[in-house]
């Protein structure tokens, strides 16, 4: 079992350039969530999908756009990269079904920079 | 106000000694609780879960929780340079889901 996994590890990216970020986990979970963490900052919500076929914003979704593409792979995408989404970005799964599997599991991040 | 606070710290402790952890939350109608630790440059690792009133032990790691006082904390036993990290709380946000809302950390420093 890998657990989640992310790709890529790091990129780096002009201002205005596009791309999109991988993830994928193997723990059979319903949902799936994407964050950011800054520092100072925590660890803060940009999109989750609570089940295959659904998505919904979170605290911090300007400027990115997700798909949920089977149970296994949720992807982020940054259509015109900023400097301020210069950040950690962690892609986290859960079963949550009920209160007992609300446990999230997180993958490795990818640290991206943006100039 | 922040829907889930810890001290920032960082706390310092000496190897061997106890190091407490603690978080408030402001919803009532949260039920479960998490302790994720993360070291620097790496993810969050989940080590506690917690959904009763009451203490919860895992080896050297106890987890308590008062709903009444909305009050959860974390206590690490004969403390180790390796539990050096930062210390993540999180409570479930109500009728959401699965969605978890994070604290900001508290940086734990364990001196040998």
């Amino acid at each position: 079992n890998a657990g989640v996994t992310q790709t890529p590890k790091f990129q780096v990216l002009k201002t205005g350039q596009s791309m999109t970020l991988q993830c994928a986990q193997d723990m059979n979970h319903n949902s799936m969530y994407w964050y950011r963490q800054d520092p100072g900052m925590g660890l803060r919500l940009i999109y989750y999908s609570a089940s295959e076929g659904t998505t919904d914003k979170g605290e911090v979704p300007n400027g990115y756009n997700v798909s949920r593409l089977n149970k296994r792979e949720f992807s982020l995408r940054l259509e015109s990269a900023a400097p301020s989404q210069t950040s950690v970005y962690f892609c986290a799964s859960s079963e949550a079904l009920t209160g007992a599997n609300y446990e999230q599991y997180f993958g490795p991040g990818t640290r991206l920079t943006v100039t | 106000q922040k829907e889930v606070e810890q001290n920032s710290g960082p706390l310092s402790v000496p190897e061997g000694a106890i190091a407490s952890l603690n978080c408030t939350y402001s919803d009532r109608g949260s039920q479960s609780f998490f302790w994720y630790r993360q070291y620097s440059g790496k993810s969050p690792e989940l080590i506690m879960s917690i959904y009763s009133n009451g203490d919860k032990e895992d080896g050297r790691f106890t987890a308590q929780l008062n709903k009444a006082s909305q009050y959860v904390s974390l206590l690490i036993r004969d403390s180790q340079p390796s539990d050096s990290a930062t210390y993540l709380c999180a409570v479930n946000a109500p009728n959401q889901g699965g969605k978890l809302i994070f604290g900001q950390g508290t940086e734990l420093s364990v001196k040998p």
